[in-house]
């Protein structure tokens, strides 16, 4: 595809209950971000990787929260022991980063976590 | 700690008329600035980027200023059509920084 795509597009949860958000970031792009927009809020950073790993974790709101990336590509964020606080937007978004260049970022549609 | 402001309340204006947004930063020093439109239910979507040694940047119907001493950029929509309604958040960032701080955005309703 010719975009970042995120699955599930929304997902109804049960508090306790842990989840899996998926990303897929555009062909090349060796950066993937993950945020979290809650209603009518600005973006809430997540993590970054460059490649597969991850040296900003800084925006992991609690150990519940992790995510990886494989083989450069796809990233997985899980979210354990979900609490109702954890009802919001996840958006992924990846970019190419050239050496000290602007990071334009692409994002994908998101997914709605709803935890009851 | 670093800290983005853009305005909160929603800025209605009149088809046809210039819309002016503006994003205000505080102990940041980005080396670019980046503005984005995002739409309800959606992703926001890349519009312009303007480096910290440029004061303008035009792209069709939108213009973008960058003040570094006064720490603040504005962004323009000339000639505005109820298509431009929409959320707009502008977004800082350092030089080959990985972590890019997205202000809350601005509301944007053109009518008709």
């Amino acid at each position: 595809g010719a975009g970042v795509s995120q699955s599930p597009s929304n997902k109804v949860t049960e508090k306790g209950k842990d989840v899996e958000l998926r990303c897929d970031p555009i062909s090349g792009h060796t950066a993937l971000y993950w945020y979290r927009q809650s209603l009518g809020q600005g973006l809430e950073f997540l993590i970054y990787f460059q490649g597969n790993s991850a040296p900003d974790k800084s925006g992991l709101p609690s150990d519940r929260f992790s995510a990886e990336r494989t083989g450069g590509s796809v990233s997985t964020l899980t979210i354990q022991r979900t609490q109702q606080e954890d009802s919001a937007v996840y958006l992924c978004a990846s970019s190419l980063i050239g050496s000290g260049g602007p990071s334009t970022q692409y994002f994908g549609p998101g997914t709605r976590l709803l935890v009851l | 700690s670093q800290k983005i402001e853009q305005n909160s309340e929603a800025l209605n204006i009149q088809e046809g008329k210039t819309a002016t947004l503006t994003c205000n930063y505080t102990n940041y020093s980005p080396a670019y600035l980046q503005w984005y439109r995002q739409d309800p239910g959606r992703g926001p979507v890349f519009l312009l980027l303007i480096r910290e040694n440029e004061k303008e940047k035009r792209k069709e119907r939108l213009k973008v200023t960058f003040d570094t001493t006064l720490k603040q950029s504005l962004f323009h929509i000339t000639a505005s059509q109820p298509a431009d309604s929409a959320t707009y958040l502008c977004a800082l960032d350092h030089t080959g920084g990985f972590k890019t701080i997205f202000g809350a955005g601005t509301r944007l309703f053109v009518k008709a």
